[in-house]
C-alpha cells in the first residue's frame, strides 16, 4: 500500500518566520502535487512537479521534489498570515492510475 | 474555463434519512470524476471514482453509492444515513489518465443528527 507520510501534523509560527513542510513515502511517484485547503472550501492546487530534482518557486513558496521522486518539500519565506490553511500533498503512482495517493497534512497558522 | 459545482453547500439530516448529493462539471469533455470524504481539518478518504458514465469504483465499502448518470454529472447517495456519515465531501475532476492534477469543488458540509 502507498503512503504518503507529512510533517509537521501542525505548525504555528509568527508572521515573518520561515519553514518547510515535509512529504515522504517509500513509493515512487510519476507526480507530485501541493495543494492548499481553506476552512469550509476545497483544496486549491498549488503546484505539481514532475521530474526528480525539480524545483519551483512560487512568489514566496518553494517546492522541491525528490532526486528519486518519493519525497517533497514545499518552504515558505516569511510566512503571512495569509499563508494560514491546510497544505495537503498528493501523488500520482506511475501508469494508467487516475488514483492520487493523499497525505494528511498540515495545519499551518500564521499569527500577525 | 472549467467548473465545478456541488450542491448544496450545508446539510443537516436525521439518522436513518436518505441522502443526494450532486456535482456537475462545466467545460469540459469525459472528465474523471471523484468523491472524496474529509474528517475536520484532516486528509482526504477517496470514496468513489468513475472514468465514464455508468462506471463507478468504489474504494471504501460503507453506507454510501455513487452513480454517473451523465457525462459531467456524479452523484452521491445513501439509503439510511448513519451518524459516521457526518463529515464534509468533496467532489472532484481530472483530465484523465497521465493528466492526475484533481480540481475540487466547493464541498458539501453534511451533519447527520
Amino acid at each position: 500500500t502507498q503512503l504518503l507520510e507529512q510533517s509537521p501534523q501542525f505548525l504555528s509560527i509568527q508572521e515573518g518566520e520561515n519553514l518547510t513542510v515535509y512529504c515522504n513515502s517509500s513509493s515512487v511517484f510519476s507526480s507530485l502535487q501541493w495543494y492548499r485547503q481553506e476552512p469550509g472550501e476545497g483544496p486549491v492546487l498549488l503546484v505539481t512537479v514532475v521530474t526528480g530534482g525539480e524545483v519551483k518557486k512560487l512568489k514566496r513558496l518553494t517546492f522541491q521534489f525528490g532526486d528519486a521522486r518519493k519525497d517533497s518539500s514545499l518552504h515558505i519565506t516569511a510566512a503571512q498570515p495569509g499563508d494560514t490553511g491546510l497544505y495537503l500533498c498528493a501523488g500520482a503512482g506511475a501508469g494508467n492510475n487516475r488514483k492520487l495517493i493523499w497525505g494528511l497534512g498540515t495545519s499551518l497558522a500564521v499569527n500577525p | 474555463s472549467q467548473t465545478i459545482h456541488q450542491w448544496p453547500a450545508t446539510l443537516v439530516q436525521p439518522v436513518g434519512s436518505p441522502l443526494s448529493l450532486e456535482c456537475t462539471v462545466e467545460g469540459t469533455s469525459n472528465p474523471n470524476l471523484y468523491w472524496y470524504r474529509q474528517a475536520a481539518g484532516r486528509g482526504l478518504q477517496l470514496l468513489f471514482y468513475s472514468v465514464g458514465i455508468g462506471q463507478i469504483s468504489s474504494e471504501v465499502p460503507q453506507n454510501l453509492s455513487a452513480s454517473r448518470p451523465q457525462d459531467r454529472q456524479f452523484i452521491l447517495s445513501s439509503k439510511k444515513l448513519l451518524l459516521s456519515d457526518s463529515g464534509f465531501y468533496l467532489c472532484a475532476w481530472s483530465d484523465g489518465p497521465g493528466r492526475e492534477t484533481q480540481y475540487f469543488g466547493p464541498g458539501t458540509r453534511l451533519l447527520v443528527l
